[in-house]
């Protein structure tokens, strides 16, 4: 069974930092793109970001480019997601999500979600 | 970026009901088109990917077409458990878009 799970959700203050985490199992990570996904009510379902299997291609949304990073470890089935200088609009759920093999994305499998919330 | 537009934002509707959502996009997206179920609380489940592929174990009452800007989800005959919001996402190029959503409520 497919499983992801992610951590590192919580209060932080304007300008702050969190990491995200996500575990993988159930699959072999290594053969999929994987993507961060957050949801908040006023916005809806917005992609942030995704990494290729080898994190050799990397893509964001231009409101996070230059304040988050996303990366993988293999290895350990792990993604990340750093996430600097966060807004208040930063603030919403994130989702972990299992993204394509190849050819055009689609989004499979999805964790529970942690919340990030940014406020003073 | 690609604009995606869904229709309508909400719609009441009663079980058994044939129920069509549409999705449009701002420029061609060939088939580059994937749909996804919410209910409250929940992360969103895929349904449709490639515009009209049923993902595994998705039940055959749900059925997607188009190609190009316009896109459409239906649900042949509503069951109780598919109230739900349901969201349209392309996947031709980044960023990756979704739509609005559609709430569908019990009438």
């Amino acid at each position: 069974e497919v499983q992801l799970v992610e951590s590192g959700g919580g209060f932080v203050q304007p300008g702050g930092s969190l990491r995200l985490s996500c575990a993988a199992s159930g699959f072999t990570f290594s053969n999929y793109w994987m993507s961060w996904v957050r949801q908040t009510p006023g916005k809806g379902l917005e992609w942030v970001a995704n990494i290729r299997q080898d994190g050799g291609e990397i893509y964001y949304v231009d409101s996070v480019k230059g304040r988050f990073t996303i990366s993988r470890d293999n290895a350990k089935n792990f993604l990340y997601l750093q996430m600097n200088s966060l807004r208040a609009d930063d603030t919403a759920i994130f989702y972990c999500v299992r993204d394509k093999i190849s050819g055009a994305s689609h989004f499979d499998s999805w964790g529970q979600g942690t919340l990030v919330t940014v406020s003073s | 970026d690609i604009q995606v537009t869904q229709s309508p934002s909400s719609l009441s509707a009663s079980v058994g009901d044939r129920v069509t959502i549409t999705c449009r996009a701002s420029q061609s997206i060939g088939t580059y088109l994937n749909w996804y179920q919410q209910k409250a609380g929940k992360a969103p489940k895929l349904l449709i990917y490639a515009a009209s592929t049923l993902q595994s174990g998705v039940p055959s009452r749900f059925s997607g077409s188009g190609s190009g800007t316009d896109f459409t989800l239906t649900i042949s005959s509503l069951q109780p458990e598919d109230f739900a919001t349901y969201y349209c996402q392309q996947s031709s190029a980044a960023p990756l878009t979704f739509g609005g959503g559609t709430k569908v409520e019990i009438k």
